[in-house]
């Protein structure tokens, strides 16, 4: 699986934007993208996944480069109850038992 | 998506004892897998359980320290055996559900 590169943490203020950045530069061609988060006491939770089309769902938008070395992950309007680590895999698809956790970003979303 | 209920969700245990987590998913899956979270740290990986045969262990871990059963599509347990404090950890147990993880709320183990 291709490793992933993430800030450790980053903070945004309640309803603004909050973008996550993720680098993987060694991903390959049957690689998605998958994005996970966990607040603090929880499971991780699913958000999106994408190959190489941006995506959008009730959670979050996923924006892929065209070279797909990396990848962003956006909360429209950050609310406090976003505040966990996401993070950034890049696996197989119809594999998640190959998705392997790294140690994500922490966001913190302020008031 | 489906709905995974854990239990217990914390327990103190002594040195030498064993544990047994169970997890029950509201929809039949394939696959389950059982992860375990140091404190402070990401999730690594334990092993894989399907329905039906021995469940996949990931290097590191052995099924005579973490013997796992998966009897149907929606139940596994998984069995912490012969704990020393080393083994103090959330342990999360997680299925396959159209290609996406769901996750327990975890177990949260501390032996003394």
């Amino acid at each position: 699986d291709a490793k992933t590169t993430q800030p450790t943490s980053m903070d945004c203020a309640e309803g603004r934007a909050a973008n996550l950045p993720c680098n993987h530069s060694t991903i390959s061609g049957n690689e998605y993208v998958y994005w996970y988060r966990q607040i603090h006491s929880q499971g991780p939770q699913y958000i999106i996944h994408g190959l190489k089309n941006n995506e959008t769902n009730e959670m979050a938008s996923l924006i892929i480069t065209e070279d797909r070395k990396s990848s962003t992950l956006i909360l429209p309007h950050a609310t406090l109850r976003d505040t966990a680590v996401y993070y950034c895999i890049a696996g197989p698809g119809g594999a998640t038992n190959k998705l392997i956790f790294g140690t994500g970003t922490l966001l913190a979303v302020q008031p | 998506s489906a709905v995974i209920s854990q239990k217990p969700s914390r327990d103190i245990c002594q040195r030498g004892t064993s544990l047994t987590i169970q997890c029950q998913v509201d929809s039949q899956v394939t696959m389950m897998f059982w992860y375990r979270q140091q404190p402070g740290q990401s999730l690594t990986l334990i092993a894989t359980a399907n329905q039906g045969s021995e469940a996949t262990y990931e290097s590191g871990f052995v099924i005579d320290k973490f013997p796992i059963s998966r009897p149907n599509l929606t139940f596994s347990t998984l069995t912490v055996s012969n704990m020393s404090p080393e083994d103090s950890s959330i342990y999360l147990c997680g299925g396959d559900f159209n290609e996406k993880l769901f996750f327990g709320s975890g177990t949260q183990l501390s032996v003394l």
